[in-house]
């Protein structure tokens, strides 16, 4: 039982760039959320999916595009990267909306340079 | 808007108390929480209150509740260098947690 897995660890990127995070998670849990942590701000939303087949915008989706591929699978894509998308993202995974507990993965530190 | 705010540091001696605090601006929240982030790694659930309570205690954790303030905060007794991480107090919103930019606590032998 893994948890919340994120790939890749760490990313480097010019500006303009394109990538893709990967996020998969093995707890059959339905809602999964995609985060930015940038020093002294906390964590920002910025896609969630509170179950397969539905996503929408948090508080930060501006640059960013997501896709539930399955149940387990939430990816985040940044079609051309830029230097304020240099952060440390986090995906998460809960059994419901209503459910207390967010399970989160390692993280991606993303530099854009 | 809602908002939860924290101090960003706080040094404390190993086998001292830790206390550390929260504010929030949202008063019809139901459940409010605190997670640990160690260094290099995700977040963890720590602990949770519900609001109708004014504490919760789970060994040398204890969380205190004043609703009329809008305050929240974390006790942790009897401090470890274990401890030392970045603690994150958060608050349910309409479809989110709603998180406060986090408290790095640092111990001092």
């Amino acid at each position: 039982n893994a948890g919340v897995t994120q790939t890749p660890k760490f990313q480097v990127l010019k500006t303009g760039q394109s990538m893709t995070l990967q996020c998969a998670q093995d707890m059959n849990h339905n809602s999964m959320y995609w985060y930015r942590q940038d020093p002294g701000m906390g964590l920002r939303l910025i896609y969630y999916s509170a179950s397969e087949g539905t996503t929408d915008k948090g508080e930060v989706p501006n640059g960013y595009n997501v896709s539930r591929l399955n149940k387990r699978e939430f990816s985040l894509r940044l079609e051309s990267a830029a230097p304020s998308q240099t952060s440390v993202y986090f995906c998460a995974s809960s059994l419901g909306q209503g459910y207390n507990e967010q399970f989160f993965g390692p993280g991606t530190r993303l530099t854009v340079l | 808007g809602e908002d939860v705010e924290q101090s960003l540091f706080l040094s404390v001696r190993e086998g001292d108390s830790s206390v550390i605090n929260c504010t929030y601006t949202d008063s019809s929240s139901t459940y409010l929480y605190w997670y640990k982030q160690e260094p290099g790694a995700g977040l963890q659930l720590l602990t949770y209150i519900f609001s109708n309570m004014d504490m919760k205690q789970d060994q040398r954790l204890t969380v205190l509740l004043n609703k009329k303030d809008k305050h929240l905060s974390l006790r942790i007794a009897d401090t470890q260098t274990g401890d030392s991480a970045i603690y994150f107090c958060a608050e349910r919103g309409n479809y989110q947690l709603i998180w406060g930019a986090g408290t790095k606590l640092i111990i001092k032998p």
